[in-house]
């Protein structure tokens, strides 16, 4: 009964190729959002979706294309991968723009 | 756009001493929030701080809420090795503001 889970956990995948990472919070939140760890540990936000819309978007490539088909998931698609996409991908959730609860995490690593 | 300060960055105590970190802000912040993160999880929350003055305590940690708002630390106590792990800061500003995260502080606790 994880609150935020996301999948996969670990993904190893070549330049070039598009891959997705799924979230679903249990929690009754109506906040999502994507965050993205570098190898300086710095936590850097992506996107958040507040009932299924979008509120903020940083400056991401659009090779990166969140999909909110309800409250509860926020999926993350990632085309054309690159190296510099290697990366620790967590989701996350809260209520309003209150606490916010993570996810494991999904470890990126493009080869 | 806001900003925290964390510091230090990274701490290498023996288990039994007590750790220290603050961040900093360069505006008022409504909420503080302390996570640790675990090697290979994802941050979990700690402590949340609401008000100004607030000192609370989780087990054998201890944040405040600084009194100007522009400030916040967290006391570990007793240190023990699973406290391993990177800690951050993080706050949110005005109403409605995202959630700001400081860089982190790595805590190392040798046996």
């Amino acid at each position: 009964d994880t609150a935020v889970s996301q999948t996969p956990k670990y993904l190893v995948t070549q330049m070039g190729n598009d891959k997705s990472i799924k979230c679903e919070q249990n929690l009754g939140h109506d906040t999502m959002y994507w965050y993205k760890q570098d190898s300086k540990k710095f936590l850097k936000i992506m996107f958040s979706y507040n009932n299924k819309e979008l509120i903020i978007n940083e400056t991401v490539p659009n090779r990166f294309s969140p999909k909110s088909p309800d409250k509860a998931h926020l999926n993350l698609h990632i085309n054309s991968l690159e190296l510099g996409d290697s990366a620790v991908y967590f989701c996350a959730s809260s209520r309003g723009g209150n606490t916010i609860y993570f996810g494991e995490g999904s470890w990126l690593t493009v080869v | 756009g806001q900003q925290l300060n964390q510091s230090p960055q990274s701490m290498f105590i023996q288990e039994g001493e007590d750790v220290s970190m603050n961040c900093t802000s360069s505006s008022i912040f409504n909420t503080w929030l302390w996570y640790k993160q675990d090697p290979g999880e994802g941050p979990v929350l700690l402590i949340a701080l609401y008000k100004a003055g607030e000192l609370t305590s989780n087990g054998r940690l201890t944040a405040q809420f600084g009194i100007t708002r522009k400030d916040s630390f967290l006391n570990i106590s007793a240190s023990i090795p699973s406290d391993v792990g990177i800690y951050f800061c993080a706050g949110h500003g005005t109403s409605g503001s995202r959630l700001t995260f400081g860089e982190g502080t790595q805590l190392t606790v040798n046996p």
